[in-house]
């Protein structure tokens, strides 16, 4: 089992629409969950960081997590063209010196 | 604005070449990483380092290793390079842990190498 899983996609969303990229991690011992947008030839950046239970919003985007279930979502609201990207989910597990771990990306498409 | 500059964009050496991958960031931070992101397999973490001369092992550290003699600079090293370690390698910062829950990662623009 790898430590953080995604579907790999494409997800395939019309404009306007909400997308729901979903994410689980197997270490409950892991603290901070991260979501990066990476554009095809481009490094990732970070669009949302999440630490507490419930939901947290910056503009279009929610981000989720639910620790009890191991399982962080992002929410894209009134999806854009511009989304089309690679969402990356990272998990930091311990306290300090710890490591950054990576899902393997779920590919969005919005469709016009 | 943090910026992590990777040395070379594009790299192609041949089979049992010595390499090195040089990054360097201008924000003072304390952790830097090496991932590499192939297709399918997305990043995959090589080595990372807490702090000067500091280092520890990612999930795939094998072939590689690391230096890290002045801060702002994380060096990765293929000791002897091959064909399978031809990929895209990003290098990452990171303020401390300590400093907020989220201490994001920044990256460079990667290096892509070409092993033949």
């Amino acid at each position: 089992q790898k430590e953080v899983e995604q579907n790999s996609g494409p997800l395939s969303v019309p404009e306007g629409a909400i997308a729901s990229l979903n994410c689980t991690y197997s270490d409950r011992g892991s603290q901070s969950f991260f979501w990066y947008r990476q554009y095809s030839g481009k490094s990732p950046e970070l669009i949302m960081f999440i630490y507490s239970n419930g939901d947290k919003e910056d503009g279009r985007f929610t981000a989720q997590l639910n620790k009890a279930s191991q399982y962080v979502s992002l929410l894209i609201r009134d999806s854009q063209p511009s989304d089309s990207a690679t969402y990356l989910c990272a998990v930091r597990r311990g306290s300090s010196a710890s490591k950054i771990i990576f899902g393997s990306g779920t590919r969005l498409s919005i469709r016009p | 604005d943090v910026k992590v500059t990777q040395s070379s964009r594009y790299l192609v050496k041949r089979t049992g070449e010595k390499v090195f991958l040089e990054c360097v960031q201008d924000m003072d931070h304390e952790n830097m990483f090496w991932y590499r992101q192939d297709p399918g397999l997305g990043l995959r973490l090589i080595y990372f380092s807490y702090d000067v001369k500091m280092k520890e092992k990612g999930d795939i550290p094998e072939g590689y290793s690391v230096s890290r003699e002045k801060k702002e600079r994380f060096s990765l090293i293929l000791e002897s390079a091959s064909t399978n370690q031809t990929s895209m390698y990003l290098c990452a910062s990171s303020p401390p842990w300590g400093r907020g829950m989220s201490s994001p990662l920044h990256f460079g623009n990667g290096t892509r190498l070409t092993v033949t």
